[in-house]
């Protein structure tokens, strides 16, 4: 079956706009996870959803940073006013349940000029 | 927050070549997970470890947990071109779904 997706791929954006990035997962996966991937390091912990409950956002640097998961599918990082710190890949993950293995999307590189 | 730390942080050697890298912490942990990540790809898991000194074998790649829980190694014996990529440990805490990654060990592996 398909893996995760996320669009866009690749995504610039000037200093000061809004973007949003979107998340397909796997069908019939619970649980969603986002996480930053700055250059040079590992991914970092953003915030987890449980179908469209968003049980932990303690990773989410600013209230720039909003996500959600309303149908409990397809999951939407909206990052508004974006600053060059933002930029990063992008990673959504998705499990069958909470504790089970995480499959990754192929992310999305935000580039903030 | 823990401090979790790999090494060596890049590593390019020939093809055939043996090697280990490491996962250490003060900290210890319930179960860790070693994750592979190629250029443009999100990361792939390859193994979960969760007793001490638990050892496990995937092909070519061995991966031991330490008999205290803190620390984790992997080691590659022949290494192939098609084994390069970012190596990452990613420990769990607690209970949490969430991962927490250490910075990972780019290997290189030259033809």
């Amino acid at each position: 079956g398909a893996g995760v997706s996320q669009s866009p791929r690749y995504k610039v954006a000037k200093r000061g706009q809004d973007v949003a990035l979107r998340c397909d997962p796997i069908s019939g996966h619970v649980s969603l996870f986002w996480y930053q991937q700055a250059l040079g390091q590992g991914p970092e912990f953003l915030t987890y959803f449980q179908n469209e409950a968003q049980l932990d956002k303690s990773g989410l640097p600013s209230d720039r940073f909003f996500a959600e998961r309303p149908e409990g599918s397809v999951s939407t990082l909206k990052i508004q006013r974006t600053q060059q710190e933002d930029s990063a890949v992008y990673l959504c993950a998705s499990s069958s349940r909470t504790f089970a293995e995480q499959y990754f999307g192929p992310g999305t590189r935000l580039t903030v000029t | 927050t823990q401090l979790l730390e790999q090494s060596p942080q890049f590593l390019s050697i020939q093809e055939g070549e043996n090697l280990t890298v490491y996962c250490n912490s003060s900290s210890v942990f319930s179960s860790l997970q070693w994750y592979r990540q190629e250029p443009g790809e999100g990361p792939v898991l390859l193994v979960t470890v969760v007793t001490g000194g638990e050892v496990k074998k995937l092909k070519r790649l061995t991966f031991q947990f330490g008999d205290a829980r803190k620390d984790s190694s992997l080691h590659i014996t022949a290494a192939q071109p098609g084994d390069t990529g970012l190596y990452l440990c990613a420990p769990r805490t607690t209970n949490a779904g969430k991962s927490t990654f250490g910075d990972g060990t780019t290997l290189t592996v030259k033809p």
